[in-house]
């Protein structure tokens, strides 16, 4: 029961580069998100997707855009990476509007390191 | 946007000792949530708080949604080695099975370290 899977776990950026990190769930959920962590700052949320075809802005968008690509995925990108994007990354899910108890369920989380 | 301040920021402990953390916000929350990140994992959701007052329990671990709705604390009693982590209170604005889309505002953690 794979749950939530992000790939990749690590990775290391220069300055400038782009990536895309991608997050798949297997639990049929509607809604998926992500989140940044840094120290002393909790979990910030970057952007989210309420259902399929839907994307919304979180507390911290600028320098991310997002792909939900259907109901099971949605990846997350970083177009030209800067240093202050180095955090760790994680995708979660719920399942959404209609049984929205609170609880997501969250990858193992992508480190990501941009020199 | 709503902050939450959560503290202690972090917490050394002898096994067997009890664990108290809280949450306090400027906003009211309908929903208080507890996660646990253990090394290297992603949060895991320990307890879910839905009404003003509650106070529930999970085995070694008592939470409470505070009469204001804008604050929560949680209990570890007789604390083991593998409570090891950082917690994480939540809040959320909108009410279960309404439109917040699980939206959540999260404290900045506890990190809590237990001395076997």
């Amino acid at each position: 029961n794979a749950g939530v899977t992000q790939t990749p776990k690590f990775q290391v950026l220069k300055t400038g580069q782009s990536m895309t990190l991608q997050c798949a769930q297997d639990m049929n959920h509607n809604s998926m998100y992500w989140y940044r962590q840094d120290p002393g700052m909790g979990l910030r949320l970057i952007y989210y997707s309420a259902s399929e075809g839907t994307t919304d802005k979180g507390e911290v968008p600028n320098g991310y855009n997002v792909s939900r690509l259907n109901k099971r995925e949605f990846s997350l990108r970083l177009e030209s990476a800067a240093p202050s994007q180095t955090s760790v990354y994680f995708c979660a899910s719920s399942e959404g509007v209609l049984r929205n108890t609170g609880e997501l369920f969250f990858g193992e989380g992508s480190r990501l390191t941009v020199l | 946007g709503q902050q939450l301040n959560q503290s202690p920021q972090s917490m050394f402990i002898q096994e067997g000792e009890d664990v108290s953390m809280n949450c306090t916000s400027s906003s009211i929350f309908n929903t208080w949530l507890w996660y646990k990140q253990d090394p290297g994992e992603g949060p895991v959701l320990l307890i879910a708080l839905y009404k003003a007052g509650e106070l529930t329990s999970n085995g070694r671990l008592t939470a409470q949604f505070g009469i204001t709705r804008k604050d929560s604390f949680l209990n570890i009693s007789a604390s083991i080695p593998s409570d090891v982590g950082i917690y994480f209170c939540a809040g959320q604005g909108g009410y279960a099975g309404g439109t917040s889309y699980g939206k959540l505002t999260f404290g900045q953690g506890t990190i809590l370290t237990v001395h076997p």
